[in-house]
């Protein structure tokens, strides 16, 4: 069974640094590796989308890479800013055999985030 | 439409009592996913969809949970003889198909058993 770590849980660094939140997986064989941001009170937004096949994906101010063989994941946040403060979660989705793609994500418990003024 | 939608956003009821979820998935959207988030965790998965076809149910908690998706558009989630433990958070998401798997989230629907 697929188990999604994400380290640290909580998270809290002044306006302007750069940094990493971590995920780690237990199985290597993903069909892609998704990170999404939650706002207490909403839904999760799609930040990125690694395909297992890629190594990295990079959005404005946030990049993330997959080494799928140690399964690892990493998200870079740059210059952060107060407006990034929310929870950050990974998930992975598992290569279905049958007829291709993939079913449904297997989460980690998330990095909460604060970004002080 | 131009997001996952999901109602009610908020279900109060009375243990023993059956409610019923919907989702309304991005329009043409192959693939639809339930999941289901406790407080202080990240979703767990519960049933997927790709068009009216039910892939895989192995995350439904029991018997009283059951899902539909009658015309390969809206999914309704059913809960029945609904029992405290049942209280949470429970998420719908779609992708393109089951290739392109990039998962988009409606706002959930926070279902409270009393």
């Amino acid at each position: 069974k697929q188990e999604v770590t994400q380290i640290p849980a909580a998270l809290s660094v002044p306006e302007g640094e750069n940094l990493v939140l971590n995920c780690s997986f237990t199985d290597s064989a993903i069909y892609n590796l998704q990170w999404f941001r939650q706002d207490p009170g909403k839904g999760l937004t799609s930040l990125l989308l690694i395909q297992s096949s890629q190594r990295e994906q990079t959005s404005g101010r946030l990049n993330a890479s997959l080494d799928k063989s140690s399964g690892r994941s990493t998200l870079y946040i740059a210059a952060s800013q107060p407006g990034d403060s929310a929870t950050y979660l990974c998930a992975v989705s598992r290569e279905v055999y049958s007829g291709g793609g993939a079913d449904g994500l297997t989460f980690g418990k998330g990095t909460h985030l604060i970004i002080q003024p | 439409g131009a997001g996952v939608s999901q109602s009610p956003r908020y279900k109060v009821t009375k243990r023993g009592q059956d409610v019923a979820l919907r989702c309304d998935p991005i329009s043409g959207h192959v693939s639809l996913y339930w999941y289901r988030q406790a407080l202080g965790q990240g979703p767990e998965f519960l049933t997927y969809f790709n068009y009216e076809a039910q892939q895989d149910k192995s995350g439904l908690p029991n018997d009283r949970f059951s899902a539909e998706r009658p015309e390969g558009s809206i999914s309704t989630l059913t809960i029945q003889r609904t029992e405290q433990r049942d209280s949470a958070m429970y998420r719908c998401a779609s992708s393109l198909d089951r290739v392109s798997t990039e998962a988009f989230f409606g706002q959930g629907t926070r279902l409270t058993v009393v």
